[in-house]
């Protein structure tokens, strides 16, 4: 019984457009959300994250935004980069850290 | 800092066979966890540590899996016996103290039981 899905498997964008990557949760006391960017033969890095008490975190080409209510965290990155191709994990804490089962982005040139 | 280090990289074994990955956390971190990552769930926490003592170990799937953490810069993962099943990457994370604070992953183990 996964507490933390990611439905999409993978998205491809183009380079210099919007790229969304969407979470979503069932447990409400989660009160930490992180986003982990994962390269081949590598382990995830971090990448972003945000607190429950806010609805919005920004890093850059990076924000993390959080819809409590209806259980949701979503990833853009503006503008996309070929660099940016990676699984993406989205993680949420409560107590213990919860894991998404990851998004493969591909960006096109 | 050299960053969360695992051994080995990759691991090719037999069914039946014991298997002992070996996981060495960042200087001074407090807290270290185990994953397995596979195609179909995604990244599972295992068990983790806190002060090189385990603290959950909900996720552990079986008796066949145990972990140790003997010192504060040495944990391993040991899987007697290992079936094909247990094909994964498995890996290693540390973070500073508590289990909210972000974790720092080792570059992972790749195992395949034949």
């Amino acid at each position: 019984d996964q507490q933390v899905k990611q439905n999409s498997p993978s998205l491809s964008v183009q380079e210099g457009r919007i790229s969304i990557l969407n979470c979503d949760y069932t447990n409400s006391m989660f009160d930490y959300f992180l986003w982990y960017k994962k390269y081949p033969a590598e382990g995830p890095t971090f990448l972003i994250s945000i607190s429950s008490i806010k609805d919005k975190n920004e890093d850059g080409r990076f924000t993390v935004f959080l819809n409590k209510s209806a259980k949701h965290l979503s990833l853009h990155i503006v503008p996309s980069q070929p660099g940016d191709s990676a699984v993406y994990f989205c993680a949420a804490n409560f107590n213990k850290f919860y894991f998404g089962s990851g998004t493969k982005l591909n960006v096109k040139p | 800092d050299a960053g969360v280090i695992q051994s080995p990289r990759h691991e090719v074994t037999e069914m039946g066979q014991e298997v002992t990955l070996r996981c060495k956390p960042i200087s001074g971190h407090n807290s270290l966890f185990w994953y397995r990552q596979t195609m179909m769930r995604g990244l599972e926490l295992l068990i983790y540590f806190n002060n090189n003592v385990p603290i959950d170990d909900s996720g552990m799937p079986e008796d066949r899996f145990s972990a140790k953490m003997p010192n504060a810069s040495f944990s391993t993962l040991k899987i007697q016996p290992s079936e094909p099943r247990d094909s994964a990457v498995y890996f290693c994370a540390s973070s500073l103290a508590r289990p909210q604070e972000t974790q720092y992953f080792g570059p992972g183990t790749r195992l395949l039981v034949l």
